[in-house]
């Protein structure tokens, strides 16, 4: 099947920094692209979908001037935490759709742990 | 709007029984169904997946069919492991956003 990766895998910075963590599929191109949060124990969030090209649409209640979302190509979307504080540490998963003769699937990334100190 | 409902765990079980996880849905139009798996640290894993009514998804022992009727897609297997452990996720992806919804998850824990 498809393969998404996420780099990187945990992170850990000091409040007041940004961290990006970076989406790419593998071996098929995705014009969108989800980023999810989980925080422990939950299920996941949708934050924003991603569309390469074009700004990302954000759920309601997700800050994009703090969770800047970029899809510069069909297999790259990021995400930056701009000036992240300790309750922006979470698992943040980014998944990548695919449309094919067989219909539209979606591929979910490992994750990645971000911690903020 | 979309949603998913299921089970509350957590669930535990003894090895070699059976594992039944309800989930149902709301959703309009005709949505894809599937169960994703969670080990600890990691991502979702796409465990099996239903496109329209009727269907059966099934993988590793486990299986969900599609009930149009009862907007339900229940996970079972007849006899889970140790290794079955894990938090399962029921979700439904609409067909014209693209996009899932997910269920608030379930902890399984399987003892020896």
């Amino acid at each position: 099947g498809a393969v998404v990766s996420q780099h990187p895998s945990r992170v850990i910075c000091k409040s007041g920094t940004s961290v990006k963590i970076e989406c790419r599929s593998l071996d098929f191109q995705a014009t969108t692209m989800f980023w999810y949060r989980q925080f422990p124990k939950q299920s996941l969030m949708l934050m924003a979908t991603s569309n390469e090209g074009s700004k990302a649409t954000y759920e309601q209640g997700v800050e994009k001037d703090k969770f800047l979302i970029n899809h510069a190509s069909l297999t790259l979307s990021t995400l930056t935490v701009t000036s992240a504080h300790p309750e922006d540490s979470s698992f943040y998963i980014c998944s990548a759709r695919s449309a094919t003769a067989r219909g539209v699937e979606q591929y979910f990334g490992p994750g990645t742990r971000l911690t903020v100190t | 709007g979309d949603s998913v409902t299921q089970m509350e765990g957590p669930v535990t079980l003894s090895e070699e029984a059976f594992l039944t996880i309800n989930c149902t849905y709301t959703a309009t139009g005709y949505p894809s169904l599937f169960w994703y798996v969670q080990y600890p640290g990691e991502g979702l894993q796409l465990l099996l997946k239903a496109t329209k009514a009727d269907d059966k998804g099934s993988n590793k022992g486990f299986e969900a069919t599609y009930r149009k009727e009862t907007t339900s897609f229940h996970l079972e297997k007849g006899s889970v492991q140790v290794s079955d452990s894990a938090v399962y996720f029921c979700a439904l992806m609409s067909t014209n956003a693209g996009k899932s919804t997910f269920g608030d998850g379930t902890t399984l824990t399987v003892k020896p």
